[in-house]
């Protein structure tokens, strides 16, 4: 268990559509990064937040958009869904910029 | 193009063989870090490796940074099932430590 929590586990829904998707950190870590998994892109980096603050950006569409919380949980919103949307959503979490990441089980995410 | 490539892409081989696989880039890294992920789970840090031509191991696996620090292999001796899973390379870019991923290994062990 690498203490990161994500919800939902699964998810299901229609084109178009809006969703969002949970994670609550390892309890004192502040970084928080949120991965994209497909099977044609691999795992593709999108967004970091750092003690709330956004500090990365990677290829993360217009369509999404993330924040983290003062609690430091984060969550990733996803919007006008689109089929190749379809994916494993991973967050992870360290202590700072120079610790090793920990990953949740992540989201998968299905548009139909 | 990637800045990672991990060969080969598919490795499926029987419990008992030993197997290596590589990951190679045409830049410079100040580290690597190798990741193995299970079905239906997230990516778990193996190790990390810093300097050029450092070899790590853990238990059956063996770790290499290749001497300019431009690629990396993994050596996985007696494969079990336990091993059969998905295997990362990584490394950080950017001035935020962002983690960039290989494109993968998916290794499956049969019995």
């Amino acid at each position: 268990d690498s203490g990161v929590t994500q919800t939902p586990k699964h998810l299901i829904t229609a084109t178009g559509q809006r969703v969002t998707l949970r994670c609550s950190p390892r309890s004192g870590d502040l970084s928080v990064y949120w991965y994209q998994q497909s099977l044609d892109q691999g795992l593709q980096f999108l967004i970091q937040y750092y003690n709330g603050e956004e500090r990365a950006k990677g290829n993360i569409l217009e369509r999404f958009s993330a924040q983290q919380f003062p609690d430091l949980h984060s969550e990733l919103n996803l919007s006008s869904l689109e089929l190749g949307d379809s994916a494993l959503y991973f967050c992870a979490s360290s202590v700072d910029r120079n610790s090793p990441l920990h990953f949740g089980n992540g989201t998968r995410l299905t548009v139909t | 193009t990637q800045l990672l490539e991990q060969s080969p892409q598919f490795l499926s081989i029987q419990e008992g063989e030993n197997l290596t696989v590589y990951c190679n880039s045409s830049s410079v890294f100040s580290s690597l870090q190798w990741y193995r992920q299970e079905p239906g789970e997230g990516p778990v840090l193996l190790v990390t490796v810093v300097t050029g031509g450092e070899v790590k191991k853990l238990k059956r696996l063996t770790f290499q940074f290749g001497d300019a620090r431009k690629d990396s292999s993994l050596h996985i001796t007696a494969a079990q099932p336990g091993d059969t899973g998905l295997y990362l390379c990584a490394v950080t870019t950017g001035t935020a430590s962002k983690l960039t991923f290989g494109t993968g290994t998916r290794l499956q062990v049969m019995l």
